[in-house]
């Protein structure tokens, strides 16, 4: 149980493009999820915290609207790259908790997103 | 606040040598902390987490970790490591009201393992 999917997986796009990815709880209701960005042999840093059915809230140096998110449904959180640029390159990772449950994040397999 | 110290950027060890990543940990509350695995261009798998209960923590695949809380430390061991053990492996504090924005993790260690 308790699994989340990301999709795509891998993603490659021409500069000044828009790329959505989108973050889902197969088997449980997630009210929060959160985005992180991961660079190479790097840890991970939260970028934000999104709450069904309210605006996200962005970590300090997080453009909002470079990075939309959206989470309409307590399954289903996207982040949108607006303008994607080659600097946007990198490895993003959603993870969600389970409503109501002991707290614990579950990680999607992240999407690796190569700007060109 | 909390954070979290990975004393170690990479740890080497042979096939069937007891492994030992280190974690030191910085909390104004009462923490939770847990241990990530991830595997080249993969997503984390928990490996193991503390919530307040024993502070003995028994993961997946052989690997267990102590927390301390008179020295700030929740390293991670395991007795006999596995050429597949290779990974980086993250530390994670999580404290205050607010669990969810308060997931804190370390800079990671990278364990390689040698035939």
């Amino acid at each position: 149980g308790a699994v989340v999917s990301q999709h795509p997986s891998r993603v490659i796009c021409k500069s000044g493009t828009s790329v959505k990815i989108e973050c889902r709880s197969l088997d449980f209701q997630a009210t929060t999820m959160f985005w992180y960005r991961q660079f190479p042999k790097k840890s991970l840093m939260l970028m934000a915290t999104s709450n069904e059915g309210s605006k996200a809230t962005y970590e300090q140096g997080v453009e909002k609207d470079k990075f939309l998110i959206n989470h309409a449904s307590l399954t289903l959180s996207t982040l949108t790259v607006t303008s994607a640029h080659p600097e946007d390159s990198s490895f993003y990772i959603c993870s969600a908790v389970l409503a109501g449950g002991p707290f614990e994040q579950f990680f999607g397999p992240g999407t690796r997103l190569t700007v060109l | 606040a909390q954070s979290v110290t990975q004393l170690d950027s990479h740890v080497s060890v042979s096939e069937g040598t007891p492994v030992l990543l280190r974690c030191n940990y910085s909390s104004s509350y009462s923490p939770s902390l847990f241990w990530y695995v991830q595997h080249p261009n993969k997503g984390l798998q928990l490996l193991l987490k503390y919530t307040s209960a024993a502070t003995l923590v028994k993961g997946i695949n052989g690997f267990e970790a102590e927390f301390k809380k008179s020295e700030t430390s929740f390293h991670l061991t395991k007795p006999s490591a596995h050429m597949s053990d290779a990974a980086e492996y993250f530390c994670v504090v999580s404290a205050g009201r607010n669990y969810g924005q308060n997931f804190v993790f370390g800079p990671g260690t990278r364990l390689s393992v040698l035939p």
